[in-house]
């Protein structure tokens, strides 16, 4: 069975431009949720999709992100215009239950980098 | 705010067991204990997790103390590709009606032939 996939694995943007990143959650995980490390701190939440719907949006740090996951199958991660802050690694993950002890299956990460 | 606090890096010889300790003097009573590691590029893999009673999995074991306040991730043979970043992680409760990771900074595991 696929685990967690991610597109692109590297992108390179200058400030200002607009960056799409995809997630595939493994099939019949209804739970997706957006994570992101950058440089020198720990990795943070974003937001958790069950199905389609956005339920918990709290770690989106502002209004040039935006999240969709329409059909609940894969998701985009949309930032524009990108800022030099944006940079680091943004990592998918996906889980079947919502259960404190469902596990998260997690891709291999986005490196988004802005010049 | 809720957070985990580990040692930045541990080193530990191959064949031999590892603790890796975790405070989280700030959890809850409906938080879960998560540990996770990371091997170089790739995204971060389920190790084993608990609530209040210690874990064994074929992985690890997870003990958690008595007021919960903190935990260690025991691997009881080290090998050279337990060599990762783990880290531990508050699965949180939230306002928002499910559960939410909350990650520490990690451990850098180095093992030694």
């Amino acid at each position: 069975e696929a685990g967690v996939t991610q597109f692109p694995s590297h992108s390179v943007i200058e400030k200002g431009q607009t960056v799409t990143l995809r997630c595939d959650p493994i099939s019949g995980h209804d739970n997706l949720y957006w994570y992101r490390r950058v440089m020198g701190k720990e990795i943070k939440f974003l937001l958790h999709f069950v199905k389609e719907s956005k339920q918990d949006e709290s770690g989106m740090p502002n209004n040039r992100f935006l999240a969709e996951r329409t059909g609940g199958t894969y998701s985009t991660l949309k930032v524009q215009p990108a800022e030099l802050e944006d940079s680091g690694v943004y990592f998918c993950a996906s889980s079947q239950g919502l259960a404190g002890y469902n596990e998260q299956f997690f891709g291999p990460g986005t490196r988004l980098t802005v010049l | 705010d809720a957070k985990t606090t580990q040692p930045n890096s541990m080193e530990s010889n191959e064949e031999e067991p590892v603790h890796l300790p975790c405070n989280h003097s700030t959890i809850s009573g409906t938080d879960y204990i998560h540990w996770y590691r990371q091997l170089p590029s790739q995204g971060p893999e389920y190790v084993i997790h608990g609530l209040t009673s210690n874990v064994n999995n074929r992985m690890a074991s997870l003990a958690i103390a008595e007021d919960r306040k903190s935990s260690t991730l025991i691997l009881h043979r080290a090998t050279l590709r337990d060599a990762a970043v783990y880290y531990c992680i508050l699965n949180l409760w939230g306002t928002s009606g499910t559960y939410k990771y909350i990650f520490g900074t990690g451990t850098r595991l180095k093992v030694l032939a």
